[in-house]
């Protein structure tokens, strides 16, 4: 079955600790892995690709086939941070995202 | 920098009523998706449309849904006959081309909250 996990509902951090929001999928083939963010009142748009290894605001995500994680990771988290992240697959003909419930990530001053 | 844009931003209806939800999608895009939110739960997708034709759909794209681009610009999505539990958020997202290692991100639409009574 193809499906995303993201386990926490909510995180909540202060300003310039790390941060870790964990996603784990489930695919049988090469899925394409994404963060999207949603900040508030605004529209969902893409924050990284694990295709681009690049890093976007801080933020780095590392695919790992062998736990199927594909964790965002930030090493000082700003308040300007703080919004829904959702992670996402695409299976290897590309088309439709599979999206996780979403994480919300709350940066306290 | 171009953006898809949905109208209307809040549809309220009575059940049994049809709705159509609007989309124009960035101009030199290929592929059209719809995907739905309900509120708590994750984004769903719905279906996607490429060359004037459904490419895929979900368990949740039944008859009563169907999607249509009437002109060069709009991609629209129709329920039939809504529901309650058709209450949700639907984001329209259009991308250049559905495969390709820089061309596939999905660019999303605001969406559009509609509310079933």
């Amino acid at each position: 079955a193809q499906r995303v996990t993201q386990p926490e509902k909510l995180l909540s951090v202060f300003k310039g600790a790390p941060v870790e929001l964990k996603c784990n999928y489930s695919y049988s083939g090469s899925p394409e892995l994404f963060w999207y963010v949603q900040y508030s009142r605004q529209r969902l748009q893409l924050l990284l690709r694990h295709i681009s290894r690049e890093s976007i605001k801080g933020f780095t995500a590392d695919l790992n086939k062998g736990e199927t994680s594909f964790h965002l990771k930030k090493p000082f988290a700003q308040e300007e941070d703080s919004a829904m992240y959702y992670c996402a697959l695409t299976g290897n003909q590309g088309g439709k995202l599979i999206f996780g419930q979403g994480t919300e990530l709350s940066v306290k001053p | 920098e171009p953006e898809v844009t949905q109208t209307p931003s809040h549809q309220v209806t009575q059940m049994g009523q049809e709705v159509i939800l609007r989309c124009v999608p960035i101009s030199n895009h290929l592929y059209f998706y719809w995907y739905r939110q309900i509120l708590g739960q994750k984004v769903e997708f719905l279906v996607s449309f490429y060359n004037n034709e459904i490419s895929e759909k979900s368990e949740i794209f039944d008859d009563q849904f169907s999607v249509e681009r009437p002109d060069g610009s709009n991609f629209t999505l129709k329920i039939r006959s809504t529901k309650l539990e058709d209450s949700a958020m639907y984001f329209c997202a259009s991308s250049v081309s559905a495969r390709g290692p820089s061309t596939d991100t999905q660019y999303f639409g605001p969406g559009t909250r509609l509310t079933v009574l």
